[in-house]
Order: structure tokens, then sequence, then C-alpha cells
């Protein structure tokens, strides 16, 4: 079976920076991805690691130990526009997704 | 490019009639998926599709069926419907096997059953 577990809410002001933790526990392993949804729309691919280490895409960050089952989502410089449900996913093999419960973060002002 | 397509937004049906739901893609992925989404239980797999003509099923099929029978169409079928299947239907799909596996989504389709 499968086993993700990240925090359900977390609440920031702006400007402030908010780390998502994820660990895991699965079958299989590839790598984790994260995942945004806006207020029940769509679901929107943010970044993957497969590899041990940190990949930085503008304000957002991922990082990946492989070892420890462990990533975390760093979420810099936070805007209102980033309150949204964050869902961390491992890719369990070639095309299989099994989603984490998902973070709700909240911006204040 | 229109993406993932879902049809419809939006039912309301009563315990025990059926429907399809409709997702199309124009990205000519070879993956498509179907997954539900209930509150504070993320996205839960329920059948996918590694191309056409092929299902399978994933971590909640009962209750559903599906058929891959063009590529771009996944078609998600309740044949009896039960109030426990209300939940937000989300379809996907992903290019392959190569790179980060990233799956692309359709914007939903909320489901009541009374």
């Amino acid at each position: 079976g499968q086993s993700l577990e990240q925090p359900s809410e977390v609440t920031a002001v702006e400007g402030a920076i908010v780390q998502i933790n994820c660990t895991y526990q699965t079958s299989g392993f590839y790598g984790l991805s994260w995942y945004q949804q806006h207020d029940g729309g769509a679901p929107t691919f943010l970044s993957y690691n497969a590899l041990d280490g940190l990949e930085e895409t503008g304000r957002f960050s991922s990082f990946l130990s492989r070892s420890d089952s462990y990533g975390y989502l760093l979420l810099q410089e936070l805007q209102m526009k980033d309150s949204a449900s964050y869902f961390c996913a491992v890719r369990v093999n070639d095309y299989k997704l099994s989603f984490g419960a998902g973070t709700t973060v909240t911006v204040r002002a | 490019n229109a993406g993932v397509t879902q049809t419809p937004k939006f039912r309301v049906l009563k315990t025990g009639q059926s429907m399809t739901l409709l997702c199309a893609q124009d990205m000519n992925h070879e993956y498509m998926y179907w997954y539900r989404q209930d509150p504070g239980m993320g996205l839960r797999l329920i059948h996918y599709s590694v191309g056409e003509g092929t299902t399978a099923k994933g971590e909640v099929p009962d209750g559903y069926n599906v058929s891959r029978l063009k590529k771009q169409n996944f078609l998600l079928g309740l044949e009896s419907a039960a109030p426990s299947q209300t939940s937000v239907y989300f379809c996907a799909s992903s290019p392959g096997t190569s790179g980060s596996g990233e799956q692309f989504f359709g914007p939903g389709t909320r489901l009541t059953v009374l």
C-alpha cells in the first residue's frame, strides 16, 4: 500500500516563507511531485524530484531525501495568490501517482 | 489547444441512476486517468489507461467502469449510482514514461447522488 503524510493546514502572512513537509511509505518510488490546486479547480503540476537535493523554480523550491523517505515544498515571498491546496504525490511506477491528502495554505495580509 | 476537457461540469443523480462522464484530451497523450476527490482525502485513482483499448483498476474501482475506444477519449461510467459516489471527479492525461510523469488535469465534474 501507499502512505503519504503532510500537514493539513498552514497559515502565514504575505512575504513569509512556508515549508510543507511530506513523508511517504510506498511500494515503489520513481520520484516525488508537487501539485497546486486553487479552490477546487484543476490540480496543476509544480515540481518533480527524482534524485536527492533541491530543485528551484522561481519562488518555489522542492527538496527530496530518498534515504529518509522525505521531501518538502518551500514557498518563498508568499503572495495572496499562493493561497491554495498543495499535494505531494509519489510516482510509484512509470505511469501512476499516489497523492497525499493535501495541505491548505492560507496567506494573510 | 484545449488540453483536458470534461463533460458535464455538474450533475445531480438519484440513487440507482446511471451516467457516463466524458474526458477528452487533444495533446496526443498515451496515459489517461480518472480520480475522485473527497474532502480531506486528496485524489484517489479509480481507473487508468496506458493506451487506446486498454484499461486497468486503480485504488477505488468498485462501482465504476471505463472505456478507452479512442486515444483521445476516456469514459467513466456509473451503472447504479450510490450516495457514496458523491464526489468531484477529475480526469488527467500524461504523455508517457519519460520525464517527470507530469499529469495534466481537467476542470472536474461535480457529482451529487441523492
